[in-house]
């Protein structure tokens, strides 16, 4: 089945710093990649969609410069949390659709629990 | 506001028997997913039911799709205390790709 992994699993840092989180499809191809953000008991909100080559889409309310995100290759997408304070602290958790595919069925990472001190 | 709402928020039953989660949504949609979470980890796909379909099967799982009430549900049958997770259904409104997740159902299978 398809595979994606993220990197790392979880990350403590200090206030004011960033940090950068890796997505990868590891058998299939992904020209669109989703970036959703979870806090604790809760659903998944969709942060942006990610597009191989070209600028990614962001949802409302969320800052594209707070959370930075390239999509360099078809086989990964990275999320940078810019200058993180304790209220990014959230289980970043990554999906991939096969290029060529419907894209009715997403692949979901294993998630990032990040820390922010 | 969310677009799929879950009940209930939280069910716990004993092994052997029969789990019932229901999603509920707004928008028109192309077809209704549901996805597992363990503690702490990413989501599982279970299954994926059409707008034109009525009722799926997948094993020990059914669900249903009721359109004209905008609404779904989800069946465990047997359950096991491996079922033990987090159960979200999701839509992508507008027949487009963003998935948007339900609330979630929390599920606790007790030996």
């Amino acid at each position: 089945g398809a595979v994606v992994s993220q990197h790392p699993s979880w990350v403590i840092c200090k206030s004011g710093t960033s940090v950068k989180i890796e997505c990868r499809s590891l058998d299939f191809q992904a020209t669109t990649m989703f970036w959703y953000r979870q806090f604790p008991k809760q659903s998944l909100m969709l942060m942006a969609t990610s597009n191989e080559g070209s600028k990614a889409t962001y949802e409302q309310g969320v800052e594209k410069d707070k959370f930075l995100i390239n999509h360099a290759s078809l086989t990964l997408s990275t999320l940078t949390v810019t200058s993180a304070h304790p209220e990014d602290s959230s289980f970043y958790i990554c999906s991939a659709s096969p290029s060529g595919s419907h894209q009715e069925t997403q692949y979901f990472g294993p998630g990032t629990r990040l820390l922010v001190l | 506001s969310q677009q799929g709402e879950e009940d209930p928020q939280a069910l716990s039953i004993q092994e052997g028997e029969n789990a019932t989660m229901n999603c509920s949504y707004k928008t028109s949609i192309n077809n209704l997913q549901w996805y597992r979470q363990n503690s702490g980890r990413g989501l599982v796909h279970l299954i994926l039911i059409r707008s034109n379909e009525r009722e799926k099967h997948s094993g020990r799982l059914r669900v249903t799709l009721d359109t004209s009430k905008k609404s779904s549900s989800l069946l465990i049958t047997a359950s096991r205390a491996a079922d033990t997770a987090s159960y979200f259904c999701a839509t992508a409104p507008g027949g487009g790709n963003k998935l948007t997740f339900g609330t979630g159902t929390q599920l606790k299978v007790e030996l």
